[in-house]
């Protein structure tokens, strides 16, 4: 069964903190994604890495960055927390070789900004 | 702009009933599209899909028909079951017949509750 796990579940940090949200995937995957979910909004891709090293926006990037050091882990960064910025992050990650795959989901991040 | 979408945010169904759940989309470069179920405080797991080239795929009490000319997809659920109440995403993706990184665009979700 692929695993994708998440740091915490829960994390409550202060307007203008630095958060750092962690993923790492046991299947040896090459593609790895961060979203955030909100009510009536669904998914949005804010990154994501097709390889160690590699890194490209999607929809909403702004105040985000991220980092892929190692094939299995992908963090999400919040350089200056903001009250906006509350919201379910998840990760996902699928392979990429040969065809299409679903993504595979970790439990997710419940983050509030006070 | 919304390229995915589901305009029904919620959608009660008595249980053993049908219940159908729709997705449109914009973009004609789509070709695949799949579902995905999300229980609170979980992440989204996978449920079904279908690539352009069909208009049909089945699993078991699930079915997702794709009506390309109409640019729209629906989930149908027989005979719904109480562990069917969640929130349903429908996803889309360009790439299916050549691309790299499987990058999905989601839907906003429908909320699917199933009466006893």
């Amino acid at each position: 069964d692929v695993k994708v796990t998440q740091s915490s579940r829960y994390l409550v940090k202060r307007t203008g903190e630095k958060v750092f949200l962690e993923c790492v995937q046991d299947m040896d995957h090459e593609n790895m994604f961060w979203y955030r979910q909100d009510p009536g909004l669904g998914l949005r891709l804010i990154y994501f890495s097709y390889d160690v090293k590699m890194k490209e926006k999607g929809d909403i990037p702004e105040g985000y960055s991220v980092s892929r050091e190692k094939k299995e882990r992908f963090s999400l960064i919040l350089e200056s927390a903001s009250t906006n910025q509350t919201s379910m992050y998840l990760c996902a990650s699928s392979p990429r070789t040969g065809g299409f795959y679903e993504q595979y989901f970790g439990p997710g991040t419940r983050l509030t900004v006070t | 702009d919304q390229q995915v979408k589901q305009n029904s945010p919620s959608l009660s169904v008595q249980e053993g009933r049908i219940s159908i759940l729709n997705c449109d989309y914009t973009n004609s470069m789509f070709d695949y599209f799949l579902w995905y179920k999300k229980y609170p405080a979980e992440g989204p797991t996978f449920l079904i899909s279908i690539s352009s080239i069909k208009d049909k795929n089945e699993d078991g009490r699930f079915t997702v028909f794709l009506n390309k000319s109409a640019k729209h997809l629906s989930l149908h659920i027989v005979p719904s079951q109480p562990g069917d109440s969640a929130v349903y995403f429908c996803a889309a993706s360009v790439g299916y017949y050549g691309g790299a990184t499987n990058k999905l665009i989601f839907g906003t979700g429908t909320l699917l509750a199933i009466q006893p």
